[in-house]
């Protein structure tokens, strides 16, 4: 249980172009999904986290029109790459909360999207 | 703020040999503490957690004790195999919010 699909698993994109990369809970309702950036064997940089139905809260130094976060519903957030550049060529995350309220609270991770822009 | 101190990699093992990565965190409050895997590749996976102070968190031979005089959350396995390669991640969660704070990682190869 607690599954999440991330798709694409893989992209490649020209410059100038936007990307969406979609996170979908196949099990569980996610009233709070994050989404990560991870640099070559270096740590996950916690991006942003949307709520369901509002507004995503963007980390400092995260440009918030660049990375567009929907999380229309409780079972789909979406991740939009807006006019890449190729130093937005990374590996991106999403993660969701399951079993909030309960004993089994935690973290579930999709496998990651591999965007690299050319 | 919180935060994760991770000992630096990579740690190179031969087959059978014991295993400890070292964490230790900063936090106001108490934290959740967990321990996350990483193959190649791959998105990340829960190894182990423990929720408050004595805990000990337990999985796949790994077992991280969640230790409050010391701040400390240290992994241990006492027999690691090839397939255990792969990038740790020790990571909390401060209380009180909901977001995951993650440690540099520690890569693990194991040598047959």
């Amino acid at each position: 249980g607690a599954v999440v699909s991330q798709h694409p698993s893989w992209v490649i994109c020209k410059s100038g172009t936007s990307v969406k990369i979609e996170c979908r809970s196949l099990d569980f309702q996610a009233t709070t999904m994050f989404w990560y950036r991870q640099f070559p064997k270096q740590s996950l940089m916690l991006m942003a986290t949307s709520n369901e139905g509002s507004k995503a809260t963007y980390e400092q130094g995260v440009e918030k029109d660049k990375f567009l976060i929907n999380h229309a519903s409780l079972t789909l957030s979406t991740l939009t790459v807006t006019s890449a550049h190729p130093e937005d060529s990374s590996f991106y995350i999403c993660s969701a909360i399951y079993g909030r309220g309960g004993s089994n609270y935690g973290y579930t991770f999709g496998s990651g999207t591999r965007l690299t822009v050319v | 703020g919180d935060s994760v101190t991770q000992m630096e990699g990579p740690v190179t093992l031969s087959e059978e040999a014991f295993l400890t990565i070292n964490c230790t965190y900063t936090a106001t409050g108490y934290p959740s503490l967990f321990w996350y895997v990483q193959y190649p590749g791959e998105g990340l996976q829960l190894l182990l957690k423990a929720t408050k102070a004595d805990d000990k968190g337990s999985n796949k031979g790994f077992e991280a004790t969640y230790r409050k005089e010391t701040t400390s959350f240290h992994l241990e396995k006492g027999s690691v195999q090839v397939s255990d390669s792969a990038v740790y991640f020790c990571a909390l969660r401060a209380g009180g919010y909901n977001k995951l704070i993650f440690g540099a990682g520690t890569r693990l190869a194991v040598h047959p």
